[in-house]
């Protein structure tokens, strides 16, 4: 299966810097990414679809001025966190769709940011 | 290399059937498990978890066991309905619930009325 690395796996930052977090597909050509935000009860939420070469699309109630997605190259997406807020902090992980348009989805390993 | 890996892309059931979605991991050191339920357009919801002092857990109709000295875990689901059909992710983590995880492909549940 693909490998999906995702870069930092931690992040602590203060209340209104910006926060990039980088999403790989170390051995696959990843023309769709999705990313994920964790909430409490564990579940993941759906933020938005990122496609290589064209502007993400965002779930409703996400707002895309405050999480930038940039899909550059079939092997990087990138989440920037702006102006992070305490109410930020979570658990974000990304996918990338599996080859055969079949279901699998391949996970990154998540980065847990703290927002301080 | 994968570290949870869930061999069977997809499984059909009959409803009233029991499904067993299966699961195995490579690394030794994961102690918290979890099975994930998602439906296309939204992201995995959590379904069931199960720590590896335990060795089974019930919730309804949803069990997890885990073999830990396989390094293997199943979700078993009686009876399945139609409305289980979905794509079920299982996730590992090491340390406890809190660290990052690590998920497996998912494996496509269809249940046929």
């Amino acid at each position: 299966g693909a490998v999906v690395s995702q870069h930092p796996s931690r992040v602590i930052c203060k209340s209104g810097t910006s926060v990039k977090i980088e999403c790989r597909s170390l051995d696959f050509q990843a023309t769709t990414m999705f990313w994920y935000r964790q909430f409490p009860k564990k579940s993941l939420m759906l933020m938005a679809t990122s496609n290589e070469g064209s502007k993400a699309t965002y779930e409703q109630g996400v707002e895309k001025d405050k999480f930038l997605i940039n899909h550059a190259s079939l092997t990087l997406s990138t989440l920037t966190v702006t102006s992070a807020h305490p109410e930020d902090s979570s658990f974000y992980i990304c996918s990338t769709k599996g080859g055969g348009g079949g279901d699998t989805q391949y996970f990154g390993p998540g980065t847990r940011l703290t927002v301080l | 290399d994968q570290q949870v890996k869930q061999n069977s892309p997809s499984l059909s059931v009959q409803e009233g059937r029991i499904s067993i979605l299966n699961c195995d991991y490579t690394n030794s050191m994961f102690d918290y498990f979890l099975w994930y339920k998602k439906y296309p357009a939204e992201g995995p919801t959590f379904l069931i978890s199960i720590s590896s002092i335990k060795d089974k857990n019930e919730d309804g109709r949803f069990t997890v066991f885990l073999n830990k000295s396989a390094k293997h875990l199943s979700l078993h689901i009686v009876p399945s309905q139609p409305g289980d059909s979905a794509v079920y992710f299982c996730a590992a983590s090491a340390g406890g619930y809190g660290q990052n995880f690590v998920f497996g492909p998912g494996t496509r549940l269809s249940v046929l009325p």
